[in-house]
């Protein structure tokens, strides 16, 4: 069965380092979409890509974040310079068109110290 | 007002009981309605999917929608312990700019034992 991969699986970086999750969408999939949970809160979502370039974004994804579709199969987030409060479970999902479901991948753990 | 509230629980059950899991909104404009299920450290992982008001039964699942209330359930029939995990409801819609982001509850972590 087709699923979202994400990698790492965890990682650890120290504050006002830079960072990048990778995640790899299901294959015929053209919407993708970062989400993050912080310990015990709610998920939440950042942004939402398509066709190259963001479609929707929210208060949490500010000039220190970015996306990027490097290639044709690759969705990757960045975090320029990582704060203490950023530690959470990123969370890649992807949808084959707007309205359908979107499916998550396993979520990468930042932790940043 | 939250946009969507859910009772996070604990909630505990014995195998084989009917569990009964429930989510609010304020937002008259969210179109579709999700249960997704989370094991602990692991992505959300889709349920049930519906759109419109009323049941959509898919297997011991029961997706409940009642948009003049604004208010979702899940029922699980015969729960398993394999049933213990955090069930988050999420909803979502085109309108105010919104593309389809999803709008998470909090999670009710549901513990089924044996």
């Amino acid at each position: 069965e087709p699923e979202v991969t994400q990698t790492p699986s965890h990682q650890v970086t120290q504050m006002g380092q830079e960072v990048i999750l990778r995640c790899v969408p299901i294959s015929n999939h053209l919407y993708f979409y970062w989400y993050r949970q912080i310990l015990g809160q709610k998920v939440e979502f950042l942004v939402s890509f398509y066709n190259n370039e963001i479609s929707e974004k929210s208060e949490i994804f500010d000039d220190q974040f970015s996306v990027e579709r490097p290639d044709g199969s690759n969705f990757t987030l960045k975090i320029r310079s990582t704060k203490l409060e950023d530690s959470a479970m990123y969370f890649c999902a992807s949808s084959e068109s707007l309205e359908r479901f979107q499916y998550f991948g396993a979520g990468t753990r930042l932790s940043v110290l | 007002q939250k946009e969507v509230e859910q009772d996070p629980g604990p909630l505990s059950v014995p195998e084989g009981a009917i569990v009964s899991l429930n989510c609010t909104y304020s937002n008259s404009a969210f179109q579709y309605f999700m249960w997704y299920r989370q094991y602990s450290r692991k992505g959300p992982e889709l349920l049930m999917y519906t759109y419109s008001s009323g049941n959509k039964e898919d297997g011991r699942f029961t997706a409940q929608v009642d948009k003049s209330s604004k208010y979702i359930s899940l029922f699980i029939r015969d729960s398993q312990p394999s049933d213990s995990a955090t069930y988050l409801c999420a909803m979502t819609s085109n309108s105010g700019g919104s593309n389809y982001k999803l709008t998470f509850g909090k999670g009710t972590l549901l513990t089924v034992n044996p």
